[in-house]
C-alpha cells in the first residue's frame, strides 16, 4: 500500500537553528498537509498546500514556518529559528482529491534544546 | 466551526471486554468523521471513516463506529478488547470552512487493556 514517508524520524536541534522536515507524499497525490502534535496534546493543523501554493494555514503557522515542494516528490516544512515550544511530532499528509480522508506519514519528532 | 469532544482521556478495559470510546462532534454541516489510532512512537493510522453513507461504519482490527445525528455522536466500539489494542485513539471531524479539508482532532483517549 502506498505510504507517506517522513525523514528523519527524530531530529534534535539547538534553539535558534533552522530545521527542515522532509516528506515524500504518495506519488499521484496533489494536496499536501502538515500537522503537529505537542507531547500529550492533540494533533493540530498547520498548513495545506496545493498547486505550489499554500491553500490555508493556521494561527500556529507564523512567519517562522514555510513550506515548499522543491521538486516533484518532496514536500518540506522549514522552521526558520526554532524555539523550545516547537518541540513536537510533525506529521505530513497527502491526498489525491479535494476531499476528506488522507494518508498520514509516521511523523518526525522534533526536539529543540 | 466544527469541533470534537472525546469524553475520557483514559479508558481501561479487561482483555475480552467491550471497548467503548466516546466522541461527540459539533458541526453546522453534514460532517465527515474519522477515528485514528496512534501506537507509542508511531504515526496516525486510520481506523475508519464516516462520509455520509452507512451510519454504521466498520473499520480495521474489529473496530466499528455508529454515526448518530440526533446525538451528534460517533462512538468507537470493539466487542472484545485485545492487548494489542492498547494505544491512543483520536476522533476527528473534517472542516472545510476555508476551502481546504482539514481535520479538527479531539484530545485523544488512551486505551489500556488489562490482562
Amino acid at each position: 500500500e502506498p505510504e507517506v514517508t517522513q525523514t528523519p524520524s527524530h531530529q534534535v536541534t539547538q534553539m535558534g537553528q533552522e530545521v527542515i522536515l522532509r516528506c515524500v507524499p504518495i506519488s499521484n497525490h496533489l494536496y499536501f498537509y502538515w500537522y503537529r502534535q505537542i507531547l500529550g496534546q492533540k494533533v493540530e493543523f498547520l498548513v495545506s498546500f496545493y498547486n505550489n501554493e499554500i491553500s490555508e494555514k493556521s494561527e500556529i503557522f507564523d512567519d517562522q514556518f514555510s513550506v515548499e515542494r522543491p521538486d516533484g516528490s518532496n514536500f518540506t516544512l522549514k522552521i526558520r529559528s526554532t524555539k523550545l515550544e516547537d518541540s513536537a511530532m510533525y506529521f505530513c499528509a497527502s491526498s489525491n482529491q479535494q476531499q476528506p480522508g488522507y494518508t498520514f506519514g509516521s511523523g518526525t519528532r522534533l526536539t529543540v534544546v | 466551526a466544527q469541533s470534537v469532544t472525546q469524553l475520557g482521556s483514559h479508558v481501561s478495559v479487561s482483555e475480552g471486554a467491550l471497548v467503548l470510546l466516546r466522541c461527540n462532534y459539533s458541526s453546522s454541516v453534514p460532517p465527515y468523521l474519522f477515528w485514528y489510532v496512534q501506537y507509542p512512537n508511531q504515526g496516525l493510522q486510520l481506523l475508519l471513516k464516516y462520509t455520509s453513507a452507512a451510519t454504521l461504519v466498520k473499520g480495521i482490527n474489529g473496530f466499528e463506529a455508529e454515526f448518530k445525528k440526533s446525538e451528534t455522536s460517533f462512538h468507537l466500539t470493539k466487542p472484545s478488547a485485545h492487548m494489542s489494542d492498547a494505544a491512543e485513539y483520536f476522533c476527528a471531524v473534517s472542516d472545510k470552512t476555508s476551502g481546504t479539508y482539514k481535520y479538527i482532532f479531539g484530545t485523544g483517549t488512551r486505551l489500556k487493556v488489562l490482562a
